[in-house]
This record gives C-alpha cells, sequence and structure tokens, in this order.
C-alpha cells in the first residue's frame, strides 16, 4: 500500500512571495490533515478535511495560509505572502477513520520543508 | 497550561533499560491517545494507541492511561539504539474533533 505522497520536498523562497504544497493521501482514507512542525516543536494541526469538507481549521492563520481538497482526494496547502516565522516542515497526514472516532490512526508524508528568506 | 505536555528531556537509558516517557493533557473529555516515534529529519510514524483506561501492550511497548489524572505514559521495554528518537504523544480532544500533540521528549538509548 503506498503511503501518503507530498511535494516538494524542499522549498526555498524570500518573504513576501507566494508557495504551494501538495498531498496525495493513501487510498481510501477519508480523513486529511495539514500540520506545521517548527524545529524542536510537535507537530501543529492548521486544517482537518473530511472527505472535500473542513471539519477544523480553526488554527489556520486565515490571512495568509489557505487549503482545498477538491473531490474528496488530494489537497494543496498555500501560503501567501510568507512570512520568516512560516519557515517549518508542513506536513500532510491522512486517516481511515472519520475525523473524531475512537482510534483514528493517523499516517504522515514525508513533509515539505519550507525555509523562508 | 498547554493542551498536551510532556517532559522535553533529554532522557538517557542504557541499552536493555525500561525507558519511560510521560504525557499530560488538559481537556479531560479526551478520548483518544496516541505515542508517536519521530527521527530526526522524518516524519512521525504511529507506535501504538489507547482509549481506554489500562495499560495496551504491544511487543516491547506499553501504552498506559489514566483519565482520573489526565495522564497517559509509554513505557520501552528492553531499550534498543535504535528507539533513539523523539516521541510524541498526541490526544484527540473532546471537543471539535481538535488534535493536539505534545513537544516530544528526546530519548537516547545508550549502548
Amino acid at each position: 500500500e503506498a503511503g501518503v505522497a507530498q511535494s516538494p520536498r524542499y522549498k526555498i523562497i524570500e518573504k513576501r512571495q507566494s508557495v504551494a504544497f501538495w498531498c496525495n493521501p493513501i487510498s481510501g482514507h477519508a480523513t486529511l490533515y495539514w500540520y506545521q512542525q517548527i524545529l524542536g516543536q510537535g507537530p501543529k494541526l492548521l486544517i482537518q478535511f473530511q472527505n472535500n469538507g473542513v471539519v477544523d481549521d480553526s488554527q489556520l492563520p486565515k490571512d495568509r495560509f489557505s487549503a482545498e481538497r477538491l473531490k474528496g482526494v488530494d489537497s494543496t496547502l498555500k501560503i501567501q505572502p510568507a512570512k520568516l516565522e512560516d519557515s517549518a516542515v508542513y506536513l500532510c497526514a491522512s486517516s481511515l477513520r472519520l475525523a473524531g472516532e475512537l482510534g483514528n490512526e493517523q499516517f504522515f508524508g514525508p513533509g515539505t520543508r519550507l525555509t523562508v528568506l | 497550561q498547554k493542551e498536551v505536555e510532556q517532559n522535553s528531556g533529554p532522557l538517557s537509558v542504557p541499552e536493555g533499560a525500561i525507558a519511560s516517557l510521560n504525557c499530560t493533557y488538559s481537556d479531560r473529555g479526551s478520548q483518544s491517545f496516541f505515542w508517536y516515534r519521530q527521527y530526526s529529519g522524518k516524519s512521525p510514524e504511529l507506535i501504538m494507541f489507547i482509549y481506554s483506561n489500562g495499560d495496551k501492550e504491544d511487543g516491547r511497548f506499553t501504552a498506559q492511561l489514566n483519565k482520573a489524572s489526565q495522564y497517559v505514559s509509554l513505557l520501552i521495554r528492553d531499550s534498543q539504539p535504535s528507539d533513539s528518537a523523539t516521541y510524541l504523544c498526541a490526544v484527540n480532544m473532546n471537543t471539535g474533533n481538535q488534535f493536539y500533540f505534545g513537544t516530544g521528549t528526546s530519548l537516547t538509548v545508550i549502548p
């Protein structure tokens, strides 16, 4: 079974530029998550999709971050414009079960390391 | 108070010893609790989850949950150098499907 795919793996941009990340979850997984992991910290949930609907985006900085999951499969996360503090690894994860179900195991992709100069 | 708290460590144990990792959480209504392992430069990988009070064993790993004390722990028996990593505690909170990770505990197993 193929895992969660993400691209690009690395991205370097200057502040105020835009950037987009792509995620393809494990086939059949209903729930998709985007996390931001700053060096030395645990992952922080940005947004959670169930099929193509948003379950939770309370920690997404909506003035600069946006995400979509068209057709309930692939997802993109965009930052526009980027700030220095956005430098982090952006992780995509997916799970078979629906959000809030017991034992909702998440499987993570390799992540995209973003550096904002 | 943070939603999920862990001792950042570092925690060092000799090879073959038991490593004990602890985590507390703030939301008493939390339902599911997860332990992930993260090697440096890699993404988190699931070790195990627990949602009932008591112990749950999987190989060398045992997760322990005490909802009354809002406490979850992970024991690693017969620790190996390959267990050296950061261990992340994650909690699926009851309110709004929120999912929170702790900052992680760095474990080093000394040969």
